[in-house]
């Protein structure tokens, strides 16, 4: 069946550091993939997103690339902030199920130190 | 501008007691989805909605019931709480099943001991 794999964390880095999280997938078909960002405290958000292969989404500094080839969806950013500390979840949506069921990898949560 | 909005944000539960966890979403959107949190497994689905009227079961229904009981609202039943239902249980909203962009609710802690 379908699967999101991510990078076990925590992740702690320096502020203005290089920022990369590891995901990997597997699914059949072509799904859409997702990023998402849930502060302390609060529900998940909506980052970014890539529906098809080589399709590059990118927000707030964030960007992940969709590799078919690699089956793969790494999120980067270039200088993190300490406001970016929080948990990211990757997630693919596979059309085959009409998108209802999205599956999410475990979370991977970054702390970011002044 | 409330989006999701999720009822009550903590709970603690006794083994075998039943509580309803209340979801409402403001946006018009025709599906609807609960998901429960766990540590180092991401977010499961229990149950979903593609529309008024309907739901399904999803990837960890047991223990559970939903009632779609209009568009806006989608609620959760424990009918009999374990201490393997704690956990943190969000709702989320899409506008229909092929958009991507789902919208979360803050969130409910619930802790059954």
């Amino acid at each position: 069946g379908n699967s999101v794999t991510q990078m076990e964390g925590p992740v702690t880095l320096s502020e203005e550091a290089f920022l990369t999280i590891n995901c990997t997938y597997t699914a059949t078909g072509y799904p859409s993939l997702f990023w998402y960002v849930q502060y302390p405290g609060e529900g998940l958000q909506l980052l970014l997103k890539a529906t098809k292969a080589d399709d590059k989404g990118s927000n707030k500094g964030f960007e992940a690339t969709y590799r078919k080839e690699t089956t793969s969806f790494h999120l980067e950013k270039g200088s993190v902030q300490v406001s970016d500390s929080a948990v990211y979840f990757c997630a693919l949506s596979d059309g085959n199920t009409g998108g209802f069921k999205t599956i999410f990898g475990a979370g991977t949560r970054l702390f970011v130190k002044a | 501008n409330a989006g999701v909005t999720q009822t009550p944000k903590f709970q603690v539960l006794k083994t075998g007691q039943s509580m309803t966890l209340q979801c409402a979403q403001d946006m018009n959107h025709n599906s609807m989805y609960w998901y429960r949190q766990d540590p180092g497994m991401g977010l499961r689905l229990i149950y979903y909605s593609a529309s008024e009227g309907t739901t399904d079961k999803g990837e960890v229904p047991n223990g559970y019931n939903v009632s779609r009981l209009n568009k806006r609202e989608f609620s959760l039943r424990l009918e009999s709480a374990a201490p393997s239902q704690t956990s943190v249980y969000f709702c989320a909203s899409r506008p229909d099943s092929l958009g991507p962009k789902a919208f979360f609710g803050q969130g409910t802690r619930l802790t059954v001991v």
